[in-house]
């Protein structure tokens, strides 16, 4: 089955900096790679997604890439500022009605003021 | 509309009983997931259903735990003779599956084992 491994388990940002977090996934049939965001006490909730027939996505500040080949996607947070504060998980699934989403094990992002 | 619900929103339990846990998907979604999560702790997929095929029971801890889902509609999440290690929040989420698989998450039940 799916694998998928993400990185760095904590990041801690400067407020205005930028942040990226990784992930690499191991089926190559995946074609569909959300990012979700955890505030404390909160439930999980999609900030963004990609599908494999793009390489790059952009929503205001936050945007992601995807190497196909290379099998791993990041997400880039720029002018980060303290609500972006969170635990973030990445996701590997097939757009198939079998598709069964595998998660990375979480970030937490710490934008300090 | 509606979003994902779960009940209770909170349990509190002795150690050795038995807990059940619900979760109401939203309507249409074919796809439904269980996870859990420690305190500070990532998600621990425990099983998905997806339509009317056998669901995927790979992420069940032990065999105290199992689930039930009628047709697309509620699930059910049962943890008999529940231990401590137990005591996590429990996420409900649906998605429509296929092109649509983004999950929706529930408010969790947090599950307290003394």
């Amino acid at each position: 089955g799916e694998n998928v491994e993400q990185h760095p388990s904590t990041l801690s940002v400067q407020e205005g900096d930028s942040a990226v977090i990784k992930c690499t996934y191991s089926d190559s049939a995946s074609n569909y790679f959300p990012w979700y965001k955890q505030e404390l006490g909160k439930r999980p909730q999609l900030i963004i997604d990609i599908r494999s027939n793009v390489g790059e996505k952009k929503d205001q500040r936050i945007a992601v890439t995807l190497n196909k080949t290379a099998k791993h996607f990041s997400l880039h947070i720029t002018e980060t500022q303290p609500e972006d504060s969170a635990v973030y998980f990445c996701a590997a699934s097939m757009d198939t009605n079998a598709g069964k989403s595998t998660f990375g094990d979480g970030t937490t992002l710490t934008v300090k003021p | 509309g509606a979003g994902v619900s779960q009940s209770p929103s909170n349990k509190v339990t002795e150690k050795g009983k038995d807990v059940e846990l619900r979760c109401d998907p939203i309507s249409g979604h074919t796809a439904l997931y269980w996870y859990r999560q420690r305190l500070g702790q990532g998600l621990e997929f425990l099983i998905y259903f997806q339509g009317n095929s056998a669901p995927d029971k790979s992420g069940l801890p032990s065999d105290r735990f199992s689930a039930e889902r009628t047709g697309e509609s509620v699930s059910t999440l049962t943890i008999q003779r529940t231990q401590q290690e137990d005591s996590a929040v429990y996420l409900c989420a649906s998605s429509f599956g296929g092109m649509r698989n983004e999950q929706f998450f529930g408010p969790g039940t947090r599950l307290t084992v003394l």
